[in-house]
């Protein structure tokens, strides 16, 4: 992608477990949010974290933030079956543009 | 707070016909995107308005697609002629500022046969 990735594209995990996903983006941001979508339906909002800020908890999520790296990640703990969706990150560019990444398909098993 | 309405759900349409789009936004919000969303990919930003002005349209295949948003409230995405690789769905969002969450719509999803 010309944009920014996602990685990786699809996870599969035990209920209990973590997951972790990541993110890579290609220009200066204002911030960068997460968000989730279950199959066929809209996207809903998880976290958003400001340019400024290097880590941030709501929670079972954690999401980290490396302007320097331009690198993002997001941490599900105690993973539940519910959690199985599509995650995708979407950073804030300046003039309120936001871009998506490709998207993680998260498999919670049970 | 109502949330940001999309009409029709679905759609299925031949290709060269045309097809719109509706949304309603959250009051107040000033910003509203459209996004495409093919199956297995990540939204793609097709048009973004601040009130009733474009802001972005770079993605948006102008010779086939054209968006409004009159009196910065509601918008409509028309397709015109439709091709099969417009088979997707829709996306509505908006969002108060730059700083906060965009609010999506169920989307419609459109296919083309």
């Amino acid at each position: 992608s010309q944009q920014g990735e996602e990685d990786p594209q699809a996870l599969s995990i035990q209920e209990g477990e973590n997951a972790t996903m990541n993110c890579s983006y290609k220009t200066s941001i204002n911030n960068l949010q997460w968000y989730r979508q279950n199959s066929g339906r809209g996207l809903v909002h998880l976290i958003l974290i400001r340019s400024n800020e290097r880590e941030k908890h709501s929670g079972r999520l954690r999401v980290t933030l490396d302007t320097s790296k331009k690198s993002s990640s997001l941490l599900i703990t105690a993973s539940r079956a519910a959690d199985t969706a599509s995650y995708f990150c979407a950073w804030g560019e300046y003039g309120n543009k936001l871009v998506f990444g490709a998207g993680t398909i998260l498999r919670v098993k049970s | 707070e109502a949330g940001v309405a999309q009409s029709p759900r679905y759609k299925i349409i031949e290709k060269r016909q045309s097809v719109a789009f509706w949304c309603n936004p959250i009051s107040g919000h000033a910003t509203l995107y459209w996004y495409q969303q093919i199956l297995g990919q990540g939204p793609k930003l097709l048009i973004q308005f601040q009130n009733n002005g474009v802001v972005d349209d770079s993605q948006l295949p102008k010779d086939r697609f054209s968006a409004e948003r009159l009196k910065g409230v509601d918008s409509t995405l028309k397709i015109q002629p439709a091709k099969l690789e417009d088979s997707a769905v829709y996306l509505c969002a908006s969002r108060l500022g730059p700083s906060t969450e965009a609010f999506f719509g169920q989307g419609t999803r459109l296919t083309v046969v």
